[in-house]
């Protein structure tokens, strides 16, 4: 089992609808979760991270954590055009406080 | 002012010759990192210095030798180039390994393998 998983996409929404991205993790301590956005040919950038159970709301992006289920997910609003990317999800070691381990990211194409 | 800056950019070269990429920060950051992203996207870490220290090695051919003069300066050497290591390396960093714990990434060194 990867220790942190998401669907490869790619996902295809229209302009303005809510886009919806996930990821799993198998380590049940793991503590912080973070998304970054990549476009093709450029290097990644953190959209958001969150440590506590709930949601977590930054403009048009919600962070979502389920630790019980070892689940995040985010949430894009009103998604633009400009939004298609990868989006890569990241879960700090809880044995290694510096190591970060990547999801293979979901493709999403927002259709204008 | 580029914040993680990385050299080369593009590198193309023969099986089997020696090679390095250069990694500097300005953000004042004590950990810097250097990621492999194969074609598949997936972004691996490789090695992770603290304060000049190697704290993080993972399973990585002995081919590959990180090294860090100084906090603000990590340097990869590849030696004996294998087609198999064609991917883009970046170069990461982060202040400490608490707090929002954010990774800076350089722009990437997309390496081919001949």
């Amino acid at each position: 089992q990867k220790e942190v998983e998401q669907n490869s996409g790619p996902l295809s929404v229209p302009e303005g609808a809510i886009a919806s991205l996930n990821c799993t993790y198998s380590d049940r301590g793991s503590q912080s979760f973070f998304w970054y956005r990549q476009y093709s040919g450029k290097s990644p950038e953190l959209i958001m991270f969150i440590y506590s159970n709930g949601d977590k709301e930054d403009g048009r992006f919600t962070a979502q954590l389920n630790k019980a289920s070892q689940y995040v997910s985010l949430l894009i609003r009103d998604s633009q055009p400009s939004d298609s990317a990868t989006y890569l999800c990241a879960v700090k070691s809880p044995q290694e406080a510096y190591k970060y381990i990547f999801g293979t990211g979901t493709r999403l194409k927002v259709l204008a | 002012d580029t914040a993680v800056s990385q050299t080369p950019k593009y590198l193309v070269t023969q099986m089997g010759n020696d090679k390095s990429i250069k990694c500097e920060q300005n953000l004042g950051h004590d950990t810097m990192y250097w990621y492999k992203q194969d074609s598949k996207k997936f972004l691996k870490i490789m090695f992770s210095y603290n304060n000049k220290e190697l704290i993080i090695n993972e399973t990585v051919p002995n081919r590959f030798s990180p090294k860090s003069p100084d906090k603000a300066h990590l340097n990869l050497h590849i030696n004996s180039l294998e087609l198999g290591d064609s991917a883009v390396y970046f170069c990461a960093s982060s202040q400490g390994g608490g707090g929002s714990g954010e990774l800076f990434f350089g722009e990437g060194s997309r390496l081919t393998v001949l």
